[in-house]
């Protein structure tokens, strides 16, 4: 497996409390990306970065801010969380040739609850 | 919008059967991915096939892509109940190394 971790595992917050959920890799890959998923609607990207403090929107961004200070972290934060945030969250990384052809190695996924 | 669709959602199959799993996208491609999810895990890599290429092979997985059609099936033969997860499709957004991913076929094996 690749060295990617998440944390926390598990959360459950309420309606509008700020959460952080944290990707960390061992791998020293360039891209990072962060991934939610819901049924019916598969994986969804939300914020993606190419290198440290460059990052770039996805598909559904609206609500979620993202930062990386180095290289190994990245981090997701719902300034306000909503329940429709409710999902499970995915961080990927994928290698340093910027090909389309790279693989993406998925970390274990948060299940975040907003009550 | 999804760039994959995966056909069929669900598939239930007996061990031992073939499994068939198709994928439908809408703009050209130099490359589609497959990937497997096993229930509460992350996604894996399964193959990677190029636009010049038909059809390729690992193990007890063949994969084709016919780009005329703009589709893609995975074939995972003799099947197993260790394969029973969710199987996507991911095709190279626009830009950069983004992938866009299918909403999935969920393939149940029963022992």
């Amino acid at each position: 497996d690749a060295g990617i971790t998440q944390s926390p595992r598990h959360k459950v917050t309420e309606t509008g409390t700020p959460v952080t959920l944290r990707c960390h890799q061992t791998e020293n890959h360039r891209y990072m990306y962060w991934y939610r998923q819901d049924p019916g609607h598969g994986l969804r990207l939300i914020h993606y970065s190419y290198g440290v403090k460059d990052t770039d929107k996805g598909e559904v961004s609206d609500g979620y801010s993202v930062s990386r200070s180095k290289t190994e972290d990245f981090l997701l934060t719902l300034e306000s969380a909503t329940s429709s945030q409710t999902s499970v969250y995915f961080c990927a990384i994928s290698g340093n040739r910027g090909a389309q052809t790279d693989t993406q190695y998925f970390g274990p996924g948060t299940r975040l609850t907003v009550l | 919008s999804q760039q994959g669709e995966e056909d069929p959602q669900a598939l239930s199959i007996q061990e031992g059967e073939n499994a068939t799993m198709n994928c439908s996208y809408k703009t050209s491609i130099n490359n589609l991915q497959w990937y497997r999810q096993n229930s509460g895990r992350g996604l894996v890599h399964l193959i990677l096939i190029r636009s010049n290429e038909r059809e390729k092979h690992s193990g007890r997985l063949r994969v084709t892509l016919d780009t005329s059609k703009k589709s893609s099936s995975l074939l995972i033969t003799a099947s197993r109940a260790a394969d029973t997860a969710s199987y996507f499709c991911a095709t190279p957004h626009n830009a950069g190394n983004m992938l866009t991913f299918g909403g999935g076929t969920r393939l149940m094996v029963k022992p």
